[in-house]
């Protein structure tokens, strides 16, 4: 079955980058877009951008432009969100999801969620 | 971007009962409205796609409909594991863009 793993758990201070690693299993990481999609505590969704796995082409939500970068490495299926010059705002769960950027679909398969803590 | 409002914020039934939610997009986003649900801990799932097509392997107690700004997710009967937060989410544009969710709680 379609199984999205994520990596643990980080601290970070103000100013410094963190780099979440998504590792896909089930199905072929080329063959689907990857999302990020992250949820401050007790807050609501907000999209980050995706990545195609093929081509490397990314498509990055306008407030993580400049901040965020996603990348892949076929070679051991796994996909990878770096947030760098991280707020205390930033403090949120980040989640890879799995989506074949059609209209009519959604994302359908979602990793576990990465808890990234920002502070001083 | 299109922004999604969702109401009502909290929804509180009991068991048994019919949960009605609502989400109204800036603009059209034609029928392009994915409904997903989430529990506490827990990552979401997708429910509804393409306004209301049910995903694989979800009971025919959710519905969806809408198209154009209105959209809806009915929830018949609620079961004790229907009590979640749910959020819509539109697809015509980039950015995606999700509403702020709606809570439904048991009364």
């Amino acid at each position: 079955q379609v199984q999205l793993v994520q990596s643990g758990a980080e601290v970070k201070k103000p100013g410094a980058s963190v780099k979440v690693s998504c590792k896909a299993s089930g199905y072929t990481l080329t063959g689907y877009y990857m999302h990020w999609v992250r949820q401050a505590p007790g807050q609501g969704l907000e999209w980050m951008g995706w990545i195609d796995p093929n081509s490397g082409a990314t498509n990055y939500a306008h407030n993580f432009q400049g901040r965020v970068t996603m990348t892949r490495d076929t070679s051991i299926i796994t996909a990878y969100m770096e947030l760098s010059r991280l707020r205390t705002d930033d403090t949120a769960m980040y989640f890879c999801a799995r989506d074949d950027n059609s209209a009519a679909s959604g994302h359908d398969s979602w990793g576990q969620g990465t808890l990234v803590t920002v502070s001083s | 971007e299109i922004v999604l409002t969702q109401s009502p914020v909290t929804l509180s039934l009991s068991p048994g009962e019919r949960a009605t939610l609502s989400c109204r997009a800036s603009q059209s986003v034609s029928t392009y409205v994915t409904w997903y649900q989430q529990k506490p801990g827990q990552a979401p799932r997708v429910l509804i796609y393409d306004a209301s097509n049910r995903a694989t392997g979800i009971p025919a107690r959710f519905s969806g409909s809408g198209s154009g700004t209105d959209f809806t997710l009915t929830i018949n009967s609620l079961q004790p594991e229907d009590f979640a937060v749910y959020y819509c989410q539109q697809r015509i544009n980039w950015p995606l863009t999700f509403g702020g969710g709606t809570k439904v709680e048991i009364k």
